[in-house]
């Protein structure tokens, strides 16, 4: 199975931030990687595909990249709209697995 | 507007058995692969199966396999999960989730919660 391995596990930040989280993978994924948000109560939303495609509907300053095995997840200025739970999830091979998440609280 | 609607969850002593629903709307049910996927409470997500569009292919974790089965009737526009042997580790939300183009999952259900305790 691939294990993903999100940090930092939290953080904590203020609007107007910049914030990233990385998520490794224990073998080569190629691009398939995708990212979710998940606020408390709700379901996860699908932020990012593919290592690096903007899902429909999801602002601009949501940013994936990576390749292989490193991934990162951008935000390049914090709203307070964006403080939530975010999990990363391979799309490689069965069983599709996701990290432990990176809660974004505030600051 | 894509909807999906869970349910059929409660809880059940271990041993038990559920089988879960999923409503769906808005879109083709009958063109895309379906998904369980669970959360623990407090925990992380964990995928658990996948139907394909005409049920040809069925394929589950591990950690249900031989134990919960995946269905769905694409007339009525509904996903089912039977679950038997049920376990206190299957106590979970379970959300029914849509597959976009690659095993990525573009919509998802408010979940269902499974409480499995005696």
């Amino acid at each position: 199975d691939v294990q993903l391995t999100q940090s930092p596990s939290s953080l904590s930040a203020s609007v107007g931030d910049r914030v990233t989280i990385t998520c490794r993978a224990s073998q080569s994924i190629s691009l398939y990687l995708n990212w979710y948000q998940q606020k408390p109560g709700k379901a996860p939303k699908l932020l990012i595909y593919g290592a690096s495609s903007l899902q429909s509907g999801v602002p601009s300053r949501f940013s994936g990249s990576g390749s292989a095995t490193d991934f990162t997840l951008i935000i390049s200025t914090l709203q307070t709209d964006d403080f939530a739970t975010y999990f990363c999830q391979q799309s490689y091979s069965l069983p599709l697995t996701f990290g432990g998440g990176t809660k974004v609280e505030i600051k | 507007e894509v909807q999906l609607v869970e349910s059929g969850g409660g809880l059940i002593q271990p041993g038990g058995s559920l089988r879960l629903s999923c409503a769906a709307s808005g879109f083709t049910f009958s063109a895309y692969t379906m998904n369980w996927v669970r959360q623990a409470p407090g925990k992380g997500l964990e995928w658990i199966s996948y139907i394909s569009p005409s049920s040809s292919t069925i394929r589950y974790a591990d950690s249900v396999k031989g134990r919960f089965t995946i269905s769905r009737d694409n007339a009525k526009n509904s996903l089912f999960l039977e679950m038997n042997s049920l376990r206190a580790e299957d106590t979970a939300l379970y959300y029914c989730a849509k597959k976009r183009s690659g095993d990525e999952f573009d919509y998802w259900g408010q979940g269902t919660l499974v409480t499995v305790s005696s």
